[in-house]
């Protein structure tokens, strides 16, 4: 039982480039999240997908994308990576909302 | 909307201190709370929750009381570790919606 996992841990992108942020979880869980990590700002939520098939903004959805592929998989892109995105990325998922959400290692990008 | 306020860190302590990090909330309804732990390079790990008024989570030696009076959630160890030093979040959960709210962390350093 590998609970969420994540890839890739660490990227690098220049401006401009685009990448998808990979989210796996093997618990059975319904509700799926990413957030970005910046210093002194705590979490911040950009998409989440309550179940199957659905995906709803956060609080700073723009500039990426979401794709919820199937129950396990939930993916982050970012079309055209700015600097303003280097960030550390967590994912995390829950049963269902508003419950206990157990996180991944988290990715760590830089755009330069 | 609803939100977290907590303590600004770092907090810095001998080992066997007395720890207390302060967080508030401010929410519509009875809210779930949560004390998350971030060690270094690491997700987040739930550490412990309350699911309503004057309930009290524990876990580790740490304790939070949930007070709907003050509408607080203070997180407390009698006796810190050198191991204990890490990111703690308070979050509650949005009833209105299938999501957690975080704070923006304190950092805790406790040096031998």
């Amino acid at each position: 039982n590998a609970g969420v996992t994540q890839t890739p841990k660490f990227q690098v992108l220049k401006t401009g480039q685009s990448m998808t942020l990979q989210c796996a979880q093997d618990m059975n869980h319904n509700s799926m999240y990413w957030y970005r990590q910046d210093p002194g700002m705590g979490l911040r939520l950009i998409y989440y997908s309550a179940s199957e098939g659905t995906t709803d903004k956060g609080e700073v959805p723009n500039g990426y994308n979401v794709s919820r592929l199937n129950k396990r998989e939930f993916s982050l892109r970012l079309e055209s990576a700015a600097p303003s995105q280097t960030s550390v990325y967590f994912c995390a998922s829950s049963v269902q909302g508003r419950e206990t959400q157990y996180f991944g290692p988290g990715t760590r990008l830089l755009v330069l | 909307g609803d939100s977290v306020t907590q303590m600004e860190g770092p907090v810095t302590l001998s080992e066997e201190a007395f720890l207390t990090i302060n967080c508030t909330y401010t929410a519509t309804g009875y809210p779930s709370l949560f004390w998350y732990v971030q060690y270094p390079g690491e997700g987040l790990q739930l550490l412990l929750k309350a699911t309503k008024a004057d309930d009290k989570g524990s876990n580790k030696g740490f304790e939070a009381t949930y007070r709907k009076e003050t509408t607080s959630f203070h997180l407390e160890k009698g006796s810190v570790q050198v191991s204990d030093s890490a990111v703690y979040f308070c979050a509650l959960s949005d009833r209105g919606t299938d999501k957690l709210i975080f704070g923006t962390g304190t950092r805790l350093q406790v040096f031998p």
